[in-house]
């Protein structure tokens, strides 16, 4: 366990569900991300949230909608996807600031996504 | 904006050789530095860091990295690799301020 854990591990759904995905931090860090990792690709930022507020979105569709209730949870609302969003989606948190040791991202265990 | 450019996309190598992996970044500011590992299986952890002072850092599991400023490297090595050591290596730099920008990554596979 790294303090970060993401639910479900798998999931598998048609374009027209929606799901979401769920990421929770034990860390007390002040920052968490979505990332996108596909295979042969570099990992792609999704979504920053820092302080409970989003400060990054990278053009992301408008079918990944993320939502972040508090410092410690961060979820990732799925609707209308394709199948070339099929993929493994990653949390991670970090804690942000001035102090040596901070930025450093801790990552989840990853929600391997398969889009039918 | 900042990339991270990872020259290799796989390595094979047999037990006990040397490995360097390149890692080379484009930004004109002060950035951090990171290289993170993703056994088979396993989440992305960090595997070193650099943020300020002595330019070569020690890691997990004998790994070092080099920070070069003048040719904005900061390549991975380590001088005897384990069957242990496959997995996917990913170089990230971070500026003041910014996010993190990972590299392709690398994929080594260490052969018994």
């Amino acid at each position: 366990e790294t303090g970060v854990t993401q639910t479900p591990r798998h999931l598998v759904m048609g374009m027209t569900n929606k799901k979401s995905l769920k990421c929770e931090q034990h860390l007390g860090h002040n920052a968490m991300y979505w990332y996108k990792q596909s295979a042969k690709k570099p990992l792609e930022l999704m979504f920053v949230y820092s302080l409970e507020e989003r400060v990054e979105n990278n053009s992301v569709p408008s079918r990944f909608s993320p939502e972040c209730p508090n410092s410690s949870h961060l979820f990732l609302h799925l609707h209308t996807l394709q199948p070339e969003d099929s993929a493994l989606y990653l949390c991670a948190s970090s804690q942000e600031g001035g102090l040596v040791g901070a930025n450093v991202l801790t990552f989840g265990a990853g929600s391997r996504l398969t889009v039918l | 904006a900042q990339s991270v450019s990872q020259h290799n996309h796989h390595v094979i190598l047999s037990e006990a050789a040397s490995l360097e992996l390149g890692c080379n970044y484009s930004y004109g500011g002060t950035v951090n530095l990171f290289w993170y590992v993703q056994y088979p299986g396993q989440h992305l952890q960090l595997l070193l860091k650099y943020f300020s002072g002595d330019p070569l850092v020690k890691g997990i599991k004998g790994f070092e990295a080099e920070f070069i400023k003048s040719k904005f490297s900061f390549n991975l090595r380590k001088p005897s690799v384990q069957w242990s050591d496959t997995a996917e290596y990913f170089c990230a730099v971070k500026a003041n301020a910014g996010k993190s920008t990972f590299g392709d990554g690398t994929t080594l596979t260490v052969k018994p």
